[in-house]
């Protein structure tokens, strides 16, 4: 079946520019987890969804990341004025209870 | 959501050998999940182990889990060049999640 998938693969950006990354989950997950992967890096969690309830977003680094979810379906992760240090490869993942299915990330470069 | 630690954080071992990394965490589990990431995309599962277990074996995977003091390992029997990635844990916990550094481990053939 479908696994988790990611858009776009990958993303050049200009300083102060603003960019929306997608996450399709698996159909039927009710987990939702955005991470951050700096180059050589571990991970970083970002912001949590599980079904209806308020998203875990203490692990958003600003003001300027936000992330919402659709139902039980698509997310997107907005970063608002792109900084360099924004650049990283995105990863979200899927859960129906605790395995997660990884998604391939979007590669962000902000030039 | 917490960080655990692994240790070590890089590993380098002759194709053949075992390989074992540890990974501690803080707080009470449900359960703890080992990873591997490959060139730095997408994670995938390798296996689970819940808190009232003590050992459970994958193929050439066994994971140990020991409670009292919060610590975990993974150990990969018989390595292969193949095998070489970074490995994650993961633990779930009272709704949180904390998850390690990772291991580099290298395979050297």
């Amino acid at each position: 079946g479908a696994g988790v998938s990611q858009s776009p693969s990958n993303k050049v950006t200009e300083k102060g520019k603003d960019v929306e990354l997608r996450c399709d989950p698996i159909s039927g997950h009710t987990a939702l987890y955005w991470y951050r992967q700096r180059l050589g890096q571990g991970l970083e969690f970002l912001i949590y969804f599980q079904g209806n309830s308020a998203p875990d977003k203490s692990g958003l680094p600003s003001d300027r990341f936000s992330a919402e979810r659709t139902g039980e379906s698509v997310s997107t992760l907005t970063i608002q004025r792109t900084q360099q240090e924004d650049s990283a490869v995105y990863l979200c993942a899927s859960s129906l209870v605790w395995k997660q299915f990884f998604g391939p990330g979007t590669r962000l470069t902000v030039l | 959501s917490q960080q655990g630690e692994e240790d070590p954080q890089a590993l380098s071992i002759q194709e053949g050998e075992n390989a074992t990394m540890n990974c501690s965490y803080k707080t009470s589990i449900n359960n703890l999940q080992w990873y591997r990431q490959n060139s730095g995309r997408g994670l995938v599962h390798l296996i689970l182990i819940r808190s009232n277990e003590r050992e459970k074996h994958s193929g050439r995977l066994r994971v140990t889990l020991d409670t009292s003091k919060k610590s975990s390992s993974l150990l990969i029997t018989a390595s292969r060049a193949a095998d070489t990635a970074s490995y994650f844990c993961f633990s779930f916990g009272n709704e949180k999640l904390t998850f390690g550094t990772g291991t580099r481990l290298t395979i050297i053939p």
